[in-house]
């Protein structure tokens, strides 16, 4: 079983509609959960972060966390062609949660 | 504030060679990284640096591979000698509180 789990997608959506990627952990010490954006021949972009059980928004993006279920999520509300995109889920662990594990990302495309 | 920085952008040398890769982390952040990144996947953890002093470098392939990070700033990746498998994006980040990558440097090896 993998560390952090990811989707590889591709994961399609129409313009304007809500996008969902999903992720899974198996370390229940995990501490802090991430969210990376990466375009193609770049590097990641971080774009949100959740510490804390339930739900965390940033204009278009909300960040959902459950602990319980060892789970956490990105949906992405009014997508637009310029999302599509790897999503990178990055989950902290560790002594003083320095430990960062990186899924392999879900590929998004948005069609106009 | 100015973000992590990466030196060069773009490397390409022939197997048995040497390369080096420099990374400037964003000012203040005690925390460095250096991951690999193959097509398709995500980033892998070489080594972790906490001020100077290695966190974790369970993944680095010590044959060949090193790092430094000289008075807690600066730090350096090494590939000695290179091989085809080599071929990735090397990433920098640093950290605060959340970790941000520096723009990487893409190495092919031929």
């Amino acid at each position: 079983q993998k560390e952090v789990e990811q989707n590889s997608g591709p994961l399609s959506v129409p313009e304007g509609a809500i996008a969902s990627l999903n992720c899974t952990y198996s370390d229940r010490g995990s501490q802090s959960f991430f969210w990376y954006r990466q375009y193609s021949g770049k590097s990641p972009e971080l774009i949100m972060f959740i510490y804390s059980n339930g739900d965390k928004e940033d204009g278009r993006f909300t960040a959902q966390l459950n602990k319980a279920s060892q789970y956490v999520s990105l949906l992405i509300r009014d997508s637009q062609p310029s999302d599509s995109a790897t999503y990178l889920c990055a989950v902290n662990r560790g002594q003083g949660g320095f430990k960062t594990i990186f899924g392999a990302g879900t590929r998004l495309f948005v069609k106009a | 504030e100015a973000g992590v920085a990466q030196s060069p952008r773009y490397k390409i040398i022939e197997k048995r060679q040497s390369v080096a890769f420099w990374c400037n982390p964003i000012s203040g952040h005690a925390t460095l990284y250096w991951y690999q990144q193959i097509l398709g996947q995500g980033p892998k953890l070489l080594i972790q640096f906490q001020n100077n002093g290695v966190v974790d470098d369970s993944q680095l392939p010590k044959d060949r591979f090193s790092a430094e990070r000289l008075k807690g700033v600066d730090s350096t990746l090494k590939i000695q000698p290179a091989k085809l498998e080599d071929s990735a994006v090397y990433l920098c980040a640093s950290r605060a509180r959340e970790q941000y990558f520096g723009p990487g440097t893409r190495l092919t090896v031929t």
